[in-house]
């Protein structure tokens, strides 16, 4: 069975650009939660796709933003990058009809903002 | 709003110590509390987790305990080895909150030879 998988793995942007994020979940799984991983802060809650619908949210600017397809997978947009995006941007995959169920992560984006 | 406090952020042992990991959320209606270990330059990998039903829960060399009443939860390590060196996540998370997570800060494990 395979694993979650993030495209790509390594990104160069520079501020003021937008970029998009990549994220397939394991067959079957129909939640797709999105974190932001940095040194000082550790995992930060993003978001979470549910059927195609967002379900929760975290404190996040509107900068950030997502959505997720019929066949699961799920997208990450940033627009008007900032220096302070810099970070490694993991996704997760659960089946997720209610919470409580293990959370599987992909290997992550490593976004970089120049 | 949600939150959880993991301690400490490092932590060093000699190999065949024990290693304990304590984290306190503060939103009550949590409900599930999973551990993730991420080795250096990998995805973070669920080890152990437990429901708010159950005070105690044992598999090989790592137990969880949970304290409802305090809102604390632990992680222990027995018998720890050099694999065992590795960042730990604890978690809480809320039956109707699907797959939100709210992580701690992280523990860095360090196991001597």
């Amino acid at each position: 069975k395979a694993g979650v998988t993030q495209t790509p793995r390594y990104l160069i942007k520079t501020r003021g650009q937008q970029v998009t994020l990549s994220c397939s979940p394991i067959s079957g799984h129909r939640s797709v939660s999105w974190y932001q991983q940095t040194p000082g802060q550790g995992l930060q809650f993003l978001f979470e796709y549910f059927s195609e619908t967002q379900r929760n949210k975290g404190n996040f600017p509107g900068r950030f933003s997502g959505r997720q397809f019929s066949n699961s997978r799920s997208e990450m947009n940033v627009s008007t990058l900032e220096l302070g995006d810099s970070a490694l941007y993991l996704c997760a995959s659960s089946l997720g009809s209610t919470g409580g169920t293990e959370a599987f992560f992909g290997q992550g984006t490593r976004l970089t903002v120049v | 709003g949600e939150n959880v406090e993991q301690h400490p952020s490092t932590l060093s042992v000699q190999e065949g110590d024990s290693a304990v990991i304590k984290c306190t959320y503060s939103d009550s209606a949590s409900n599930y509390f999973p551990w993730y270990k991420q080795e250096l330059g990998k995805r973070p990998q669920l080890i152990i987790d437990i429901r708010s039903n159950v005070g105690e829960k044992k598999d090989q060399r790592i137990a969880v305990t949970l304290n409802k009443t305090a809102k604390h939860f632990s992680l222990h390590i027995t018998e720890t080895q050099p694999e065992d060196s590795a960042v730990y996540f604890c978690a809480a998370s809320r039956h109707n909150q699907g797959g939100k997570l709210i992580f701690g800060q992280g523990t860095e494990l360090s196991v001597k030879p």
